[in-house]
């Protein structure tokens, strides 16, 4: 399809391991954004690429979470050292990037739901 | 750190009832989004708002944002059980590039 994939879509790790998750976003979207959304509640933001330049990075809660995109194309979030609190869904989005601001929609992928035994 | 207060956080009505959802914030925004969120999905843009004052209907969705670009509010008329679902607002303070800061979400639930 054309919308943004994400993979696995179900994880489980034991705490202590070490946790990789994809996206691919929409060819030709420049904008990738990784979430965090706990059960029950509202996503929050963790990083932003641009291509593949990381600009923001302030919502990673810890220094055990990676986030890189090499090409600009694919990314992938990785999580050192799981702990039971990172259990939650991880969400992708991408968005094209209009020079001249405005704001850009972002489209979401299903997520990857984690847990941490 | 931009807050987005959603109320209710859970709502449950009988088929056919009219229902809003309110989004409120301290901080004055450059545009403010509304979207829905079925289980294993990601959220999906219902609309976004600009303009202090403005109003946009989706069908049987009517959403408005206020004058002074800080709160929104989204009206469901006649509500059906295929509106059921999670309604985050969400904002950023600029551009695009900014990743969005959403509210905690409203649990809406339909019975037939």
């Amino acid at each position: 399809g054309a919308g943004v994939s994400q993979s696995p879509r179900y994880k489980v790790a034991k705490r202590g391991q070490d946790v990789a998750l994809r996206c691919d976003p929409i060819s030709g979207h420049v904008s990738l954004f990784w979430y965090q959304q706990a059960l029950g509640q509202g996503p929050e933001f963790l990083t932003y690429f641009q291509n593949e330049a990381q600009l923001d990075k302030s919502g990673l809660p810890s220094d055990r979470f990676f986030a890189e995109r090499p090409e600009g194309s694919v990314s992938t979030l990785k999580i050192q050292r799981t702990q039971q609190e990172d259990s939650a869904v991880y969400l992708c989005a991408s968005s094209l990037f209009l020079f001249g601001g405005g704001w850009n929609e972002q489209f979401f992928g299903p997520g990857t739901r984690l847990t941490v035994l | 750190t931009q807050l987005l207060e959603q109320s209710p956080q859970f709502l449950s009505i009988q088929e056919g009832e009219n229902l809003t959802v309110y989004c409120n914030s301290s901080s004055v925004f450059s545009s403010l989004q509304w979207y829905r969120q079925e289980p294993g999905e990601g959220p999906v843009l219902l609309v976004t708002v600009v303009t202090g004052g403005e109003v946009k209907k989706l069908k049987r969705l009517t959403f408005q944002f206020g004058d002074a670009r800080k709160d929104s509010s989204l009206h469901i008329t006649a509500a059906q059980p295929g509106d059921t679902g999670l309604y985050l607002c969400a904002a950023a303070s600029g551009g695009g590039a900014d990743g969005l800061t959403f509210g905690k979400g409203t649990h809406l639930i339909i019975q037939p």
